[in-house]
């Protein structure tokens, strides 16, 4: 099936830098992708569409001035959290739809410390 | 798109079939029910969807009752690898636009 590559797979930062994590699609093109965020023992929940050349779509609650999502490439999306703070701490998913089925990223297991 | 009820959890001994249920009671006539699971600390993996009629892969069965109100998702020989959260989604298969939405799931032990 198609591959989508997301890096890096988890990453350890300070209160108050910022994190980028990168999404590939590795053998198709992606107009969209979906940007998901997954807390212990729960399921994931939506944080952000991820439109290429255009604006992200963010979920209610989902604050889009800490969660900054670029799409400028058809195979790439990224998500920076910035000003991290300890509550940001979670498990980060992308994905994308090449067709009727939707392909996740290995996910990105983020700690601020 | 229609809403899915798993049982939170289950066991199964390694080396037997493990089935999963889903019920979907609100299920449309054109949505699909997909299955996908999570390993732990990984992206959840695709394994089989349908629309009315069984299907079969490498991975799996999916058994979809004639009144398409639930199914079955059948790992045929468990082994410990397949222990993860499995979940049922039902959707419309054409709308590549639209993110899929996960429920709690069903938290799979394949015990030795």
């Amino acid at each position: 099936g198609a591959v989508v590559s997301q890096h890096p797979s988890r990453v350890i930062c300070k209160s108050g830098t910022s994190v980028k994590i990168e999404c590939r699609s590795l053998d198709f093109q992606a107009t969209t992708m979906f940007w998901y965020r997954q807390f212990p023992k729960k399921s994931l929940m939506l944080m952000a569409t991820s439109n290429e050349g255009s604006k992200a779509t963010y979920e209610q609650g989902v604050e889009k001035d800490k969660f900054l999502i670029n799409h400028a490439s058809l195979t790439l999306s990224t998500l920076t959290v910035t000003s991290a703070h300890p509550e940001d701490s979670s498990f980060y998913i992308c994905s994308a739809n090449p067709g009727p089925t939707a392909f996740f990223g290995q996910g990105t297991r983020l700690t601020v410390v | 798109d229609a809403k899915t009820t798993q049982p939170t959890s289950m066991d199964c001994a390694e080396g037997r079939a493990a089935n999963l249920p889903c019920n979907h009671s609100t299920i449309s006539g054109n949505e699909y029910v997909y299955w996908y699971r999570q390993i732990h600390s990984q992206g959840p993996q695709y394994i089989i969807h349908g629309l009315k009629n069984n299907e079969t892969n490498e991975m799996a069965s999916l058994i979809i009752t004639e009144d398409r109100k639930s199914s079955t998702l059948i790992l045929p020989h468990a082994t410990l690898r397949d222990t993860a959260v499995y979940y049922c989604i039902v959707r419309v298969a054409d709308n590549y636009g639209q993110n899929f939405v996960f429920g709690p799931g069903t938290r799979l032990s394949v015990l030795p």
